[in-house]
């Protein structure tokens, strides 16, 4: 049972929009910045958003992160075959003094 | 450019010990965190500590502590997990990474190692 709370499967076609998200608590989501990881099948995470809504160097702009209180939302627009993988919401908790992740999840292109 | 390498697979029997690595490069190791996360087989990422190599300052998930040992040698850059007795239960593919810490309620894990497969089997 994970700390952050995402949906175990999203799905959308290609050019669609899709929104993936995380419930936390006050003591995660609520006190701390979030951040979004994106895993390719058989690959290593990749950082996608940072700091709720910012992104690296090299991302492209049809991803965005946003955060309202206790919850945020991952939001791929024109959605590509190439964006098939699972993605984790992350925060530090300051209860558990510790990083949380969400369970991931998993988004199918159709 | 920043590079974390980590160790080859490793099989291993209930019992055993096993210390993994993390070869960093490309930036000033002393300065930022270094992380580990576990996957196992099919499943989420777990985050399982962390150090800062300037001072060797180390936290551990509850999930985790007393299991692992989360350590670094500056003088090589490179961080290591370690276990004194392995259990079936850890195998799992578990990554490094480097964290960024931009202010008190912002950090996050910016470069990944490819991750190290260790399989514990009888």
């Amino acid at each position: 049972q994970s700390v952050l709370t995402q949906s175990p499967s999203a799905s959308g076609t290609p050019g669609q929009r899709v929104t993936i998200s995380c419930s936390g608590g006050r003591s995660n989501i609520g006190s701390h910045t979030v951040n979004w990881y994106q895993q390719l099948p058989g690959t290593a995470p990749k950082l996608l958003i940072y700091s709720d809504n910012q992104r690296p160097s090299g991302v492209p702009d049809r991803f965005s992160g946003s955060k309202s209180g206790t919850s945020a939302s991952l939001a791929i627009s024109g959605l590509q075959s190439e964006d098939e993988a699972d993605y984790y919401c992350a925060a530090w908790d300051d209860s558990l003094n510790g990083l949380v992740f969400g369970g991931g999840t998993k988004l199918a292109v159709l | 450019e920043v590079q974390l390498v980590q160790s080859g697979a490793e099989v291993k029997k209930p019992g055993e010990s096993l210390k993994i690595s993390c070869k960093t490069s490309g930036y000033n190791f002393a300065t930022y965190w270094v992380g580990w996360v576990r996957q196992m087989p099919g499943k989420g990422l777990e985050w399982v500590g962390i150090i800062y190599p300037g001072d060797s300052d180390t936290r551990y998930s509850p999930s985790f502590r007393g299991q692992v040992t989360i350590s670094a040698d500056n003088s090589i850059s490179t961080a290591y997990l370690q276990w004194s007795s392995l259990k079936a239960s850890d195998t799992a593919i578990y990554y490094c990474a480097r964290r960024v810490v931009l202010a008190r309620t912002a950090y996050f894990f910016d470069f990944w190692g490819q991750g190290t497969l260790v399989t514990v089997s009888s």
